[in-house]
């Protein structure tokens, strides 16, 4: 079984809706990010999180939000999805106690129409 | 001036041949620098690390690290088809925390 997965996989949504996007560990990782990743514009930090109760803003989280609900699950939500937020979206994480070295999930491809 | 940063290429070697990836970065106090492997609608995967100065080599693939010039390069010997796909650099940023920053990849092409 895969160490880090993300449900859906692909989405296909209306602008306006709302839309979340799932993540699940069994890596026993401290740490969980979202990342956005468009064509020719590499990686995006869009949320982070150091623990349940630490969650922090990336480089572009306007129009998304996190939810940790425990320390193997971290949720991104998109309130009111707009077609420029279509992208493929990732989740990773980390062991701060270990190294810094970041493991991705699969990747959900998320179209706004 | 991105904080780290790579030629988007592509670029394109022989089957075979050496393939040479570059990476610069911008934090002097960086600590720790990363490979990652991405082929085209795939997540990330990892190659290899480097945290000191020199060479660190792991099958076909070498990283070189200098620090004092703020580069770290992956060498690709014997390169394959299936070589082919975008390297990822990352670095963790010292005035990011450790975090690691990403740069945009470079697209490198193997033909046969």
């Amino acid at each position: 079984d895969a160490d880090v997965t993300q449900t859906p996989r692909n989405r296909i949504t209306k602008t306006g809706k709302r839309i979340m996007l799932e993540c699940s560990q069994t890596k026993g990782h401290d740490r969980m990010y979202w990342y956005r990743q468009d064509p020719g514009l590499g990686l995006r930090l869009i949320y982070y999180s150091f623990d349940v109760k630490d969650i922090n803003k990336g480089e572009i989280s306007d129009g998304y939000s996190v939810s940790r609900q425990a320390q193997a699950k971290f949720s991104l939500s998109l309130e009111s999805a707009i077609p420029n937020q279509t992208a493929l979206y990732f989740c990773a994480t980390s062991d701060h106690r270990v190294t810094d070295t970041q493991y991705f999930g699969p990747g959900t491809r998320l179209t706004v129409l | 001036q991105k904080e780290v940063e790579q030629n988007s290429g592509p670029l394109s070697v022989p089957e075979g041949a050496i393939a040479s990836l570059n990476c610069t970065y911008s934090d002097r106090g960086s600590q720790s620098f990363f490979w990652y492997r991405q082929y085209s609608g795939k997540s990330p995967e990892l190659i290899m690390f480097i945290y000191s100065n020199g060479d660190k080599e792991d099958g076909r693939f070498t990283a070189q690290l200098n620090k004092a010039s703020q580069y770290v390069s992956l060498l690709i010997r014997d390169s394959q088809p299936s070589d082919s796909a975008t390297y990822l650099c990352a670095v963790g940023l010292r005035s990011a925390g450790n975090m690691l920053t990403f740069g945009g990849g470079t697209r490198l092409m193997v033909k046969p």
